[in-house]
């Protein structure tokens, strides 16, 4: 089973660029989020999603967009791209509110 | 708005010894709390899950207590290995269905 599977592992980018982190996972569920992890901060909700369709801001979604328009896909967007942006950024997905959370590798975002 | 919290931030043990990690959360309108592990440079590893309705979890030398009505909930580590040698994470889920984290306890299990 592959889980949660996040696209790239690692990417450098100069600031004003845009990019997309990519988050798929094959287990039919319907809540997907997205985190960033900075050090010693624990991790921050940028977006979450219920399922296909709806999307909701979490704690820090300044600089961010989402997009749910399959169950398996929730990619995040980052446009105009800033070193505060640098961070390493967590997908996550649980079946229900009763369920367990499972979580990708990360991709670890650099913003120059 | 909910605010979970950590403590102790960090905590380096001897190999053998029994720990508690503790995690306290200010609104008990949650779904359920969850416990994690991550490596250096790792994802996220889940650990156990308590939902609002069950008081313990148990999962091999783990065991995770929860006390919604003050906010509290621990993790006990029981005969400590250096493969425990981690950060543990605290997440609970509320009733808006966000996943919100302690910033987590590094532990250090010293050989």
């Amino acid at each position: 089973n592959a889980g949660v599977t996040q696209t790239p592992k690692f990417r450098i980018l100069k600031i004003g660029q845009s990019m997309t982190l990519q988050c798929t996972q094959d287990m039919n569920h319907n809540y997907m989020y997205w985190y960033r992890q900075d050090p010693g901060m624990g991790l921050k909700l940028i977006y979450y999603s219920v399922g296909a369709g709806i999307t909701d801001k979490g704690e820090v979604p300044n600089g961010y967009n989402v997009s749910r328009s399959t169950t398996e896909d929730f990619p995040l967007r980052l446009e105009l791209a800033a070193p505060s942006q640098t961070s390493v950024y967590f997908c996550a997905s649980s079946y229900s509110s009763r369920r367990a959370a499972f979580f990708g590798q990360g991709t670890r975002l650099t913003v120059v | 708005k909910q605010e979970v919290t950590q403590i102790p931030a960090a905590l380096s043990v001897p190999e053998g010894e029994n720990l508690v990690l503790n995690c306290s959360f200010t609104d008990s309108a949650i779904y359920n709390l969850q416990w994690f592990r991550q490596d250096p440079g790792k994802g996220l590893t889940s650990l156990l899950l308590i939902q609002s309705s069950q008081r313990e979890q148990t999962s091999g030398r783990l065991n995770a207590s929860l006390d919604k009505s003050s906010g509290r909930s621990t993790l006990y580590i029981a005969a400590s290995q250096p493969g425990d040698s981690a950060t543990y994470l605290c997440a609970v889920m509320n009733r808006d269905d966000k996943i919100i984290f302690g910033k987590g306890t590094r532990l250090h299990i010293l050989p």
